[in-house]
C-alpha cells in the first residue's frame, strides 16, 4: 500500500545529542512537511518542502533543520535536544498543495523523548 | 496567537446520536478547511473538506458546515458510532501557502 512511513516510532536520545528522524513515502508526492505536537497542543509546522525547495517557519528554532536527498526520502535533524523538544513529530505529504483539493497524507509519528 | 481554536478538548456522545464537533478561526484570508481524525499510536487521517466558496459539504455520515461571517465551521457526525470514538482535528489553509494551521484537537468519545 502507498503510504507515508516514520523511523523509528519511538526515539530516545540524551540532552544534546543529535538526533535524525527519518520520513519516507511510497505516494510519489511534490510535498513534504515535518510537524511537531506536543501533549493536547495543535500539531505545528516546522518546515515544508516543496520539491526541493525547502521552506521555514519563521518560529521554527536553528535547532531543527531537515534534509529532502529525493523525492521519497526527507530527514528532521535536532542539532542539540533540549528537554522542551521532547514531542511527536509527524511527517506528512501532499501533491496538491495549496489548492482548494489538497489534502495532507501523515505519517504515524516518532515519539521523541529527550533524557 | 492561536489562529485556529477548537474550545471542546473532549466530546462524549451515545451510540446513534449526533457528534458536532466545533471550530473556529481568526484569519479571514483562510479559504480551506480541513478535518482530520486520529486514533493513537496513528497519524492524522483526512476525513472532509471544505472550500470557502461553500457552505457545507457532505460525506456520508459526516458533514462539514462553514459560516464565514462567523469565521466558524463545524463537523457533524450522523449517525455516531464506537468507531468514530477518536481525536478530531480541523485545519485552515489559505490557497497557495502550502501551510496548513491546526486545532489543538477534541476527543470525541461514543458510547454504546
Amino acid at each position: 500500500d502507498a503510504m507515508v512511513i516514520q523511523n523509528p516510532r519511538y526515539q530516545v536520545t540524551q540532552f544534546g545529542k543529535p538526533v535524525t528522524l527519518s520520513c519516507s513515502q511510497t505516494l510519489n508526492h511534490n510535498v513534504m512537511y515535518w510537524y511537531q505536537q506536543k501533549s493536547s497542543q495543535a500539531p505545528k509546522l516546522l518546515f515544508h518542502y516543496y520539491d526541493k525547495d525547502f521552506n521555514n517557519e519563521a518560529d521554527t528554532p536553528d535547532n531543527f533543520q531537515s534534509r529532502r536527498p529525493n523525492t521519497s526520502f526527507c530527514f528532521l535533524d535536532i542539532r542539540s535536544p533540549g528537554l522542551g523538544d521532547a514531542a511527536m513529530y509527524l511527517c506528512a505529504t501532499s501533491t496538491l498543495a495549496g489548492t482548494s483539493t489538497d489534502t495532507q497524507y501523515f505519517g504515524p509519528g516518532t515519539r521523541l523523548t529527550v533524557l | 496567537d492561536q489562529q485556529v481554536k477548537q474550545n471542546s478538548p473532549s466530546l462524549s456522545v451515545q451510540e446513534g446520536r449526533i457528534s458536532i464537533l466545533n471550530c473556529d478561526y481568526t484569519n479571514s484570508m483562510f479559504d480551506y478547511f480541513l478535518w482530520y481524525k486520529k486514533y493513537p499510536a496513528e497519524g492524522p487521517t483526512f476525513l472532509i473538506s471544505i472550500s470557502s466558496i461553500k457552505d457545507k459539504n457532505e460525506d456520508g455520515r459526516f458533514t462539514v458546515f462553514l459560516n464565514k461571517s462567523a469565521k466558524h465551521l463545524s463537523l457533524h457526525i450522523v449517525p455516531s458510532q464506537p468507531g468514530d470514538s477518536a481525536v478530531y482535528f480541523c485545519a485552515a489553509s489559505v490557497s497557495g501557502t502550502y501551510k496548513y494551521i491546526f486545532g489543538t484537537g477534541t476527543r470525541l468519545k461514543v458510547l454504546a
